[in-house]
């Protein structure tokens, strides 16, 4: 089974601060790298996939970039607003054909 | 849009029933998956399908089984159904043809008593 980390495991943040969390994953064959946002009582949504060494992708407020030679992505959300309180899920894609999800990231934005 | 319909948000069963879980999508999409999610863990995928009576083992396909007898319905079974199996059940789908975004159901909650 594949080591896909992600940290910290929660965060609370002030409304307005910018943030951001990390997702560890193998430098090995690489395919490609999801997240995906899953707010409470709905369903997980992509938000970004990935797929060259050096991605960048922006969506409104909340951006990432991906690292394949050493294994990591940064998620980064800028002036934090309490609707982006969620868990916010990455999934590595590799030989295999499914993808291998880390145990996510638990952002919460206090009003 | 792609919608992913799952049985039921909430579910009530007790240790040794039969349950069954169910996740219809309407995007025609090829392939489906079961994931089960826990505190610290993430989602772990039971078992997934990419076509129409076919069926693979994810990473912990024991105690469970699947059905897919048509391409928009794939089945989650827990033949004897116990305690260790209290989880949030999420339901996706892609489309194929490379395309890996999964689309995902809105969960089931179960409860096995």
């Amino acid at each position: 089974i594949l080591n896909v980390e992600q940290s910290p495991q929660s965060l609370h943040v002030q409304e307005g601060d910018s943030t951001n969390f990390t997702c560890s994953f193998p430098s090995s064959n690489f395919y490609a790298l999801h997240w995906y946002r899953w707010e409470t009582a709905k369903s997980p949504e992509a938000l970004f996939v990935m797929t060259l060494n050096g991605d960048e992708k922006k969506k409104g407020r909340i951006s990432a970039t991906l690292n394949t030679k050493e294994g990591y992505s940064y998620l980064y959300i800028k002036g934090s607003q309490p609707e982006d309180s969620a868990t916010y899920l990455c999934a590595f894609k590799g030989s295999a054909r499914q993808l291998t999800f880390g145990s996510g990231t638990q952002l919460t934005v206090l009003p | 849009d792609v919608k992913v319909t799952q049985s039921s948000r909430y579910l009530v069963k007790r240790t040794g029933e039969k349950v069954f879980l169910e996740c219809v999508q309407d995007m025609d999409h090829e392939n489906m998956f079961w994931y089960r999610q826990d505190p610290g863990l993430g989602l772990r995928l039971i078992y997934f399908s990419y076509d129409v009576k076919m069926k693979e083992k994810g990473d912990i396909p024991e105690g469970y089984s699947v059905s897919r007898e048509k391409k928009e319905r794939f089945s989650l079974i827990l033949e004897s159904a116990s305690t260790n199996q209290t989880s949030m059940y999420l339901c996706a789908s892609t489309p194929g043809g490379g395309t890996d975004t999964q689309y995902f159901g809105p969960g089931t909650r179960l409860t096995v008593l």
